[in-house]
């Protein structure tokens, strides 16, 4: 496999329900990232990564708790939900190197997500 | 604070025509890149086109080029030729600075509906 991949690609889930969603790079690239894109609202970053380390938390609820094991790997663990959290989640993967303005995302196909 | 703003919501274009999508930026840096990225209805972001803050030519890949205007803050996405494929929503997007892993946000989109 090649690229940045995303599982389940779509998922239901009550209010009250535990999941994680997953996503994998196989670029060697050392930052990952978590997007949300509602259907109203632009892209939203949610949490950065990079070697490992959280280096962005754009103030998401703790509802939603991201994992970095590696830097192939980004889980983004879900408890607790609200229907408004229904939306796509988008995961990508930069190469992480300096400087850094010319460095493009490479995306997931997304995991669409419903709360009931 | 950095902020990308896409004025039109959606397009319709007779193919083989030109399209402009429009794109305006702020920021506070000097150092920054503009993405421009496709989103077709499978719902992955395709990476089209990228341009620095200091490079001195329009960038170009293909169809594609970006109108760059610097002391205007807009970077236009100009599709030469339309085809069916194009269909799509388009983000513009934005990176400040040089750290590795900095945030990159994203407009609030264009739907672009070709006509055949």
């Amino acid at each position: 496999e090649t690229g940045v991949t995303q599982t389940p690609r779509h998922l239901v889930m009550g209010m009250t329900n535990k999941k994680s969603l997953k996503c994998e790079q196989h670029l060697g690239h050392n930052a990952m990232y978590w997007y949300k894109q509602s259907a109203k609202k632009p892209l939203e970053l949610m949490f950065v990564y990079n070697f490992k380390e959280q280096t962005e938390n754009n103030s998401v609820p703790s509802r939603f708790s991201p994992e970095c094991p590696n830097s192939s790997h980004l889980f983004l663990h879900l408890h607790t939900l609200q229907p408004e959290d229904s939306a796509l989640y988008l995961c990508a993967s930069s190469p992480g190197t300096q400087p850094a303005t010319n460095e493009k995302l490479f995306f997931g196909s997304g995991t669409q997500l419903s709360v009931l | 604070a950095q902020k990308i703003t896409q004025t039109q919501p959606g397009m319709f274009v007779q193919e083989k025509e030109a399209v402009t999508l429009d794109c305006t930026y702020d920021t506070s840096d000097q150092s920054y890149g503009l993405f421009w990225y496709k989103q077709p209805s499978s719902g992955e972001m395709i990476f089209l086109i990228y341009q620095g803050s200091y490079d001195e030519q329009n960038a170009t890949e293909g169809r594609y080029s970006l109108n760059f205007q610097k002391a205007r803050k807009s970077a236009n996405l100009v599709i030469s030729a339309s085809q069916l494929g194009d269909s799509a929503m388009y983000f513009c997007a934005m990176r400040e600075g040089y750290s590795s892993a900095s945030k990159i946000i994203f407009g609030s989109g264009t739907r672009l509906s070709i006509r055949p």
